[in-house]
């Protein structure tokens, strides 16, 4: 059974810092891997869509990369500004079954401090 | 730009009480899903819908959920006899099709029950 889980839970950061988020996810047989971000009480914002075959996408100052032989996305954020505040999580697709049902993780709640 | 949209925002119900969800997927889109975040925890998977009926669902998508797509254009979740449980956010999502396998969510339905 997929799990998915996400590290750090939290992180503060200064803004102007770039900062990494982490996901792991423990069946590398996945489809394909997308990011969100959720602000508080909202609904989910899709930010980055990695196909398996591939090994980055870029999208402004955000850069996800996938690893799936060692089960691994990692969320790059260039500069950070108090804007980016919120939760992202990362969610796999795996084969198998009719649909695109995704597995999310726990997410990390982001903090960008002006 | 096109987008999933979903009302009520907020509804509060007694227990017992039977509740209908509503969705408007993006037009063009052929899948369709719903997902429910109990607050603190992660997103789960509750059903995706195709060519109108059930393609997948999960173990909590018991007799207790139905879903529907009455008149090709509104997807709904009825929640029937709801129980203190079942107070979440309920997400709609839509996709184009299998094969890139993007998802875009709506703001998110709040569920209430006393």
């Amino acid at each position: 059974k997929q799990e998915v889980t996400q590290i750090p839970a939290a992180l503060s950061v200064p803004e102007g810092e770039n900062l990494v988020l982490n996901c792991s996810f423990t069946d590398s047989a996945i489809y394909n891997l997308q990011w969100f971000r959720q602000d508080p009480g909202k609904g989910l914002t899709s930010l980055l869509l990695i196909q398996s075959s591939q090994r980055e996408q870029t999208s402004g100052r955000l850069n996800a990369s996938l690893d799936k032989s060692s089960g691994r996305s990692t969320l790059y954020i260039a500069a950070s500004q108090p804007g980016d505040s919120a939760t992202y999580l990362c969610a796999v697709r795996g084969y198998g079954g009719a649909t695109n049902k995704l597995i999310f993780g726990t997410g990390t709640l982001l903090a960008v401090q002006p | 730009e096109p987008e999933v949209t979903q009302t009520p925002s907020h509804q509060v119900t007694q227990m017992g009480q039977e509740v209908i969800l509503r969705c408007v997927p993006i037009s063009n889109h052929l899948y369709f899903y719903w997902y429910r975040q109990i607050l603190g925890q992660k997103v789960e998977f509750l059903v995706s819908f195709y060519n109108n009926e059930i393609s997948e669902k999960s173990e909590i998508f018991d007799d207790q959920f139905s879903v529907e797509r009455p008149d090709g254009s509104n997807f709904t979740l009825k929640i029937r006899s709801t129980k203190l449980e079942d107070s979440a956010m309920y997400f709609c999502a839509s996709a184009p099709g299998l094969e890139i396998g993007e998802l875009f969510f709506g703001e998110g339905s709040r569920l209430t029950v006393l």
